[in-house]
């Protein structure tokens, strides 16, 4: 699976978007990007995935760039509950995998009042 | 999202004793259970993969011995960390997933050995 860089840390005002950067030059024509979060001492969230079209669902949106070398997850309106820390994970095919996720170190997101 | 729960959520058990740690899928079948550890302001870290009906393959560095994983069932795993030291203290994390699924997290087991 092709590696992934994130900023180590983020902080956002309440109710503005939160953009979340992240690198994955490395991305092959079949790995999907995929997010999840995890807020402090809870198991990761699912968030949100996709392949090349930006993605929209009711919790995020995910815009991929053209070359697929980079991505950014963004919430909408962030609240305080949406600080956790982020995780930008690529990897190949999706459905029908029982193959692990590998996780970075991920992005600790702190949405402030 | 479908659900995965974990129990306990959190314990503390003495120095030397066996700990069990169940994850179940409570609205899907989990053809594949995963078991992550995840020490304080680091990554989650695989520990194993367990297949229902088969024995579990272990990452590298991961004693097979002491981190008894049992997958009898399409919903429900278990982690037994045996003859615990302080050192395995953490919050173990596992994930289920079914075929053409993403993968859904239980909430965690911190554990404390003492």
């Amino acid at each position: 699976d092709a590696k992934t860089t994130q900023p180590p840390s983020m902080d956002c005002a309440e109710g503005r978007a939160a953009n979340l950067p992240c690198n994955h030059s490395t991305i092959s024509g079949n790995e999907y990007v995929y997010w999840y979060r995890q807020i402090h001492s809870q198991g990761p969230q699912y968030i949100i995935h996709g392949l090349k079209n930006n993605e929209t669902n009711e919790m995020a949106s995910l815009i991929i760039t053209e070359d697929r070398k980079s991505s950014t997850l963004i919430l909408p309106h962030a609240t305080l509950r949406d600080t956790a820390v982020y995780y930008c994970i690529v990897r190949v095919e999706p459905l029908g995998s029982a193959r692990q996720l590998t996780f970075g170190s991920g992005t600790q997101l702190t949405v402030l009042p | 999202g479908a659900v995965v729960s974990q129990h306990p959520s959190w314990v503390i058990c003495k120095s030397g004793t066996s700990v069990k740690i169940e994850c179940r899928s409570l609205d899907f079948q989990a053809t594949t259970m995963f078991w992550y550890r995840q020490f304080p302001k680091q990554s989650l870290m695989l520990m194993a993969t367990s297949n229902e009906g088969s024995k579990a393959t272990y990452e590298q560095g991961v004693e097979k011995d002491k981190f008894l994983i049992n997958h009898a069932s399409l919903t429900l795993s278990t982690l037994t960390v045996t003859s615990a030291h302080p050192e395995d203290s953490s919050f173990y994390i596992c994930s289920a997933r079914a075929m053409n699924t993403e993968a859904f997290f239980g909430q965690g087991t911190r554990l404390t050995v003492v």
